[in-house]
């Protein structure tokens, strides 16, 4: 089976703009989370899908946002940029809700100027 | 609320020598423990996991075990090698049945030859 991709994976953006990164899921994986991973803070969880509904929620700004398709893949969006947005965004799909095991892709490092 | 403390790195270690890497958590009722190990340039990789008191998870010669009365799971290894080099996060996953990750700060081990 294909892992989860992410695209693009890398990105350029300027202060105020927007961006979207997508993340196709390992077929048959309903479940799709997505994380900000910074040298300040770290791995921090964003937000999870499952089966086209937002099931939890980190603490983050409206700002981000993110919706599943009816294929699993799912989209975040960040409005506004700031330059604290720069970092790598890590999606990560598992078969069902709840599962123990979460497998990640490889990245969008999104880089704000 | 929940939380991973994990031992700062960086850790250098010649090959063939003993690792250890601490972690200790804070949470409500019995959470899932990880440990993820990140190669440069990769997303996460999930290593091994423990799901409940005293299970020990195992996986490349890597283990771990929970240890509920001193709320750890410390990494182990008997001999590293040049490939182990990499960072490894520790991370929980709580029973309220949604995917998000709690994760430690992250650990870079460096093994020379």
């Amino acid at each position: 089976k294909a892992g989860v991709t992410q695209t693009p994976r890398y990105l350029i953006k300027t202060r105020g703009q927007q961006v979207t990164l997508s993340c196709s899921p390992i077929s048959g994986h309903r479940s799709v989370s997505w994380y900000q991973q910074t040298p300040g803070q770290g791995l921090q969880f964003l937000f999870e899908y499952f089966s086209e509904t937002q099931r939890n929620k980190g603490n983050f700004p409206g700002r981000f946002s993110g919706r599943q398709f009816s294929n699993s893949r799912s989209e975040m969006n960040v409005s506004t940029l700031e330059l604290g947005d720069s970092a790598l965004y890590l999606c990560a799909s598992s078969p069902v809700a709840a599962a123990d095991t979460q497998y990640f892709g490889p990245g969008t490092r999104l880089t704000v100027l | 609320g929940n939380s991973v403390t994990q031992m700062e790195g960086p850790v250098t270690l010649s090959e063939e020598a003993f690792l250890t890497i601490n972690c200790t958590y804070t949470a409500t009722g019995y959470p899932s423990l990880f440990w993820y190990v990140q190669y440069p340039g990769e997303g996460l990789q999930l290593l091994l996991k423990a799901t409940k008191a005293d299970d020990k998870g195992s996986n490349k010669g890597f283990e771990a075990t929970y240890r509920k009365e001193t709320t750890s799971f410390h990494l182990e290894k008997g001999s590293v090698q040049v490939s182990d080099s990499a960072v490894y996060f520790c991370a929980l996953r709580t029973q309220t049945g949604a995917n998000n990750l709690f994760f430690g700060t992250g650990t870079r081990l460096t093994v020379i030859p």
